[in-house]
């Protein structure tokens, strides 16, 4: 069974431009989480969805960034524009109904430059 | 709000030491504790958990146990190995909603042939 799937892997954009992050969740799992993972900060959560809704956006930096759950299957995260700070590495997870493990994906190494 | 407290790292041990993490929590009521791990390029993965006091998580010979006197959850194991080197990641899950998880800063672990 596939694990939750992230791409692009690795992304390398000019500060202004439009960043946008994709993840397939495990089939079946109905809660989608968005982390965002640095050094000083360390793991934060910026976003999570139960049955394609936003449920709690409140880690969610600021207007720039914004994220969307259109099905099941899929849900991107968008920044834009970007900046040199929004370098991180960008994790998604997903979980089955309300037990409590979180599976994670390999996550977007993102740098801004 | 809810935290979780991790001793700072890196930790650097020898092969087949004795391994101990700690990790300290506060929460409103009785939380749910997580060990997570993170091997280098990948997304963190679950390593063992625990849902309620005297509780003991255990799983690959790494054991944590629910200490609900001392607010604790210390990650330890009896003799490591070089591919137990990793960060991990003490969790807690809140109690209201869809029971997100609340993560410590992570500590580095570095096991040395």
């Amino acid at each position: 069974d596939a694990g939750v799937i992230q791409s692009p892997r690795h992304e390398v954009t000019e500060m202004g431009q439009e960043v946008t992050l994709r993840c397939k969740p495990i089939s079946g799992h109905n809660s989608l989480f968005w982390y965002r993972q640095t050094m000083m900060r360390g793991l934060e959560l910026l976003i999570y969805f139960n049955n394609n809704v936003p449920i709690d956006d409140s880690g969610m930096p600021e207007d720039r960034f914004s994220a969307k759950m259109p099905n099941a299957s899929f849900s991107t995260l968008k920044i834009q524009p970007s900046e040199p700070r929004d370098s991180a590495v960008y994790f998604c997870a997903s979980r089955r109904g309300r037990t409590y493990e979180q599976y994670f994906g390999p996550g977007t190494r993102l740098t801004v430059t | 709000g809810d935290s979780v407290t991790q001793m700072e790292g890196p930790v650097t041990l020898s092969e087949e030491a004795f391994l101990t993490i700690n990790c300290t929590y506060t929460a409103t009521g009785y939380p749910s504790l997580f060990w997570y791990v993170q091997y280098p390029g990948e997304g963190l993965q679950l390593l063992l958990k625990a849902t309620k006091a005297d509780d003991k998580g255990s799983n690959k010979g790494f054991e944590a146990t629910y200490r609900k006197e001392t607010t604790s959850f210390h990650l330890e194991k009896g003799s490591v190995q070089v591919s137990d080197s990793a960060v991990y990641f003490c969790a807690l899950s809140d109690l209201q909603g869809a029971q997100k998880l609340v993560f410590g800063q992570g500590t580095r672990l570095t096991i040395n042939p």
